[in-house]
């Protein structure tokens, strides 16, 4: 079980807009800057947003990070057959001293 | 180009020990925190360890505390990962993950990974 919940899946047409979310504690979200990655299949994670809402450069201003409270979410505009992936959230944990990651959500692109 | 390379995966039997190594380069790698991370088949990402930039500090999730243990070698730009008393749960890609110099995360850099697998 992860420390970071995110929903499994999440689906939409091209095109269209998607969020995930991420939910967390005080000890994790709540005090510390969030990244999101994306994995493509048979591929290495690759960092999508990191500080809550800053992209590395490359990276489309399609995909959207924000944060409130204990909670973050990625946004993904203009949706594209090759944006099917798992997409992960993570951050460190303060209590734990460890980094902590979301379970991952398969995004499908219909 | 910054890039990590991972090696030293293989097949091992529960109980036994195998060294992962990370090499990297083009950028200063004394002055960042680098983490593994892994990925059991078909399930999520689990932070495994990080170690700062000098090597002074090390953390564990408690699912390898006692038994994996985190180095680096400054001088060949190196990270290793010393895995004991290993469990057929501990079956996963393992990546290196790069940090930034003061932060663990988040992690801009991955290698492609190296596959352990605890089977008798």
């Amino acid at each position: 079980q992860s420390v970071l919940t995110q929903p499994p899946s999440v689906s939409a047409a091209p095109g269209q807009k998607v969020t995930i979310s991420c939910s967390g504690s005080s000890s994790n979200i709540g005090n510390n800057y969030v990244s999101w990655y994306q994995q493509l299949p048979g591929t290495a994670p690759k960092l999508l947003i990191y500080e809550n809402n800053k992209r590395p450069s490359g990276i489309p201003d399609r995909f959207s990070g924000s944060k409130s409270g204990t909670s973050a979410t990625l946004g993904i505009t203009g949706l594209q057959t090759g944006d099917e992936a798992d997409y992960y959230c993570g951050t460190w944990d303060t209590s734990l001293s460890g980094g902590v990651f979301g379970g991952g959500t398969k995004l499908t692109v219909l | 180009e910054v890039q990590v390379v991972e090696s030293g995966g293989g097949l091992v039997q529960p109980g036994g020990s195998l060294r992962l190594s990370c090499a990297a380069s083009g950028f200063t790698f004394n002055s960042y925190v680098i983490s593994w991370v892994r990925q059991a088949p078909g399930k999520g990402l689990e932070w495994v360890s990080r170690i700062t930039g000098s090597g002074g500090t090390t953390d564990y999730a408690d699912s390898v505390k006692g038994r994996f243990t985190i180095s680096r070698d400054n001088s060949k730009n190196t990270l290793y990962l010393q895995m004991n008393s290993l469990r057929v749960d501990d079956t996963a890609v393992y990546f290196c993950a790069k940090g930034s110099t003061v932060t663990t995360t988040p992690f801009d850099i991955w290698g492609q990974g190296t596959m352990v697998t605890v089977s008798s």
